[in-house]
């Protein structure tokens, strides 16, 4: 089955400053990238999601990038802020129509912005 | 919209207990998850309905564990007997399909001492 490795586990980062989180996965049938932020005592919400025919896609703030070839997917926070701190997890499915939300999930990344 | 809607928030229980979790779905998502989160085994799928049917249950860890989806808006998850190793968050997610994203609600934190 899909296997899904994240990097790093923990990222400490001055406001302002960017950050980045790179996950990779073991499926090459995986077709579906979604990015979840989970703030303490929260479920997980989506903040972003690529399918395999992208390469890149923009949200404001917060891009994600995606190579098939090498089977890896990264998230890029711009300008970080206070309010960016919090649990974020990589994930990724088949996207078949009654695959889509069965989700690989990374181990997630703890990304502390610091004022 | 409430979003997903699950309860309680938390459960304690002692070993042997029978557990329910619950759960309410949007209105008009068509498919209903259940994951667990624990620090050992992080994120990881435990059952899904499409139209409150059962389509894989290959994530349930052991036959004390039991999903069921009696009508569109509503969802149980039961665990009986319990046991300690079940502590962990559960949580409920739906999404419409057709490649819309899943939106989880905010968990049953579940102790079994």
């Amino acid at each position: 089955g899909e296997n899904v490795e994240q990097h790093p586990s923990t990222l400490s980062v001055q406001e302002g400053d960017s950050a980045v989180i790179k996950c990779t996965y073991s499926d090459s049938a995986s077709n579906y990238f979604p990015w979840y932020k989970q703030e303490l005592g929260k479920g997980p919400q989506l903040i972003i999601d690529i399918r395999s025919n992208v390469g890149e896609k923009k949200d404001q703030r917060i891009a994600v990038t995606l190579n098939k070839t090498a089977k890896h997917f990264s998230l890029h926070i711009t300008e970080t802020q206070p309010e960016d701190s919090a649990v974020y997890f990589c994930a990724a499915s088949k996207g078949t129509t009654d695959s889509w939300g069965k989700l690989q999930f990374g181990a997630g990344t703890q990304v502390v912005v610091t004022p | 919209d409430a979003g997903v809607i699950q309860s309680p928030r938390h459960e304690v229980t002692e070993m042997g207990q029978e557990v329910t979790l619950r759960c309410k779905p949007i209105s008009g998502h068509d498919y209903l998850f259940w994951y667990r989160q624990t620090m050992m085994r992080g994120l990881e799928l435990l059952i899904y309905f499409n139209n409150n049917v059962p389509i894989d249950d290959s994530g349930m860890p052991e036959d004390r564990f039991s999903a069921k989806m009696p009508n569109a808006s509503f969802s149980t998850l039961k665990i009986q007997p319990s046991e300690p190793r079940d502590s962990a968050v559960y949580f409920c997610a739906s999404t419409i399909g057709g490649g819309s994203p899943l939106h989880f609600g905010n968990g049953t934190r579940l102790t079994v001492t």
